[in-house]
């Protein structure tokens, strides 16, 4: 399985300003993604992270809202831009490990007051 | 399109007892079939998949699920549950493989599940 980690854990953000969330795993995968899981509730594609090329963003998310970067094959990272209260989420990313199976990170607990 | 469903929000269980927790899909192919966990303040951890072969499949922590193709189902069982299997269960399917264009993993709403001592 892959090992994946997540930075930051948590924070808490001001209305307006802007967070990256930084995805590390800790071998080369070819597919990386990033979900949003909204208080109690479940799991939502946000986008698939390309390597070398621009992000597939899934239908209610848009590029200048979530801009993703992924400039090599074990890093990725994805900015919630000028946020507001509805952002508070856990963003999860995740992997395509071997055998069909996706591994996720430990996500990001963000607050935006 | 792709779903799954999750009839339940919450199951308890007594600790020692058998525990199910329901999944039933909807996919235009052939299923590709998972169950994740979800402990408190951490991530999602990968317990079991269904891609193809054995309809019973075993897991970790002593988990295992059937795949029912004639009633689209996928539930999750355990023989003897702890009281540390408290956790959100999600059931997840994609009809294609990882790698296919328009894969898209959907997850179900979510099932809590309570063991009490």
């Amino acid at each position: 399985s892959a090992v994946i980690s997540q930075k930051p854990s948590r924070d808490i953000c001001q209305r307006g300003t802007s967070l990256t969330i930084q995805c590390q795993v800790d071998s080369q995968v070819t597919m990386m993604f990033w979900y949003r899981q909204q208080p109690g509730q479940s799991l939502t594609l946000i986008a698939t992270a390309n390597q070398g090329s621009e992000a597939t963003y899934e239908s209610g998310f848009v590029i200048d809202k979530f801009p993703i970067s992924r400039p090599n094959l074990t890093f990725s990272t994805l900015t919630v831009s000028n946020m507001s209260p509805e952002d508070s989420s856990i963003y999860l990313c995740s992997c395509l490990a071997v055998q069909e199976t996706q591994y996720f990170g430990p996500g990001t607990r963000l607050l935006v007051l | 399109a792709q779903s799954v469903a999750q009839p339940e929000d919450q199951v308890n269980v007594a600790e020692g007892n058998p525990l199910t927790v329901k999944c039933t899909y909807s996919v235009s192919g052939n299923p590709y079939l998972f169950w994740y966990v979800q402990y408190p303040n951490r991530g999602l951890q990968f317990l079991l998949k269904y891609i193809t072969g054995d309809n019973l499949v075993k897991g970790s922590y002593g988990f295992e699920a059937e795949f029912n193709k004639s009633q689209t189902s996928f539930h999750l069982k355990k023989p003897s549950a702890l009281v540390s299997d408290s956790a959100l269960y999600f059931c997840a399917v994609r009809d294609k493989p990882l790698r296919a264009a328009g894969n898209k993993l959907t997850f179900g709403g979510g099932t809590r599940v309570l063991v009490k001592p």
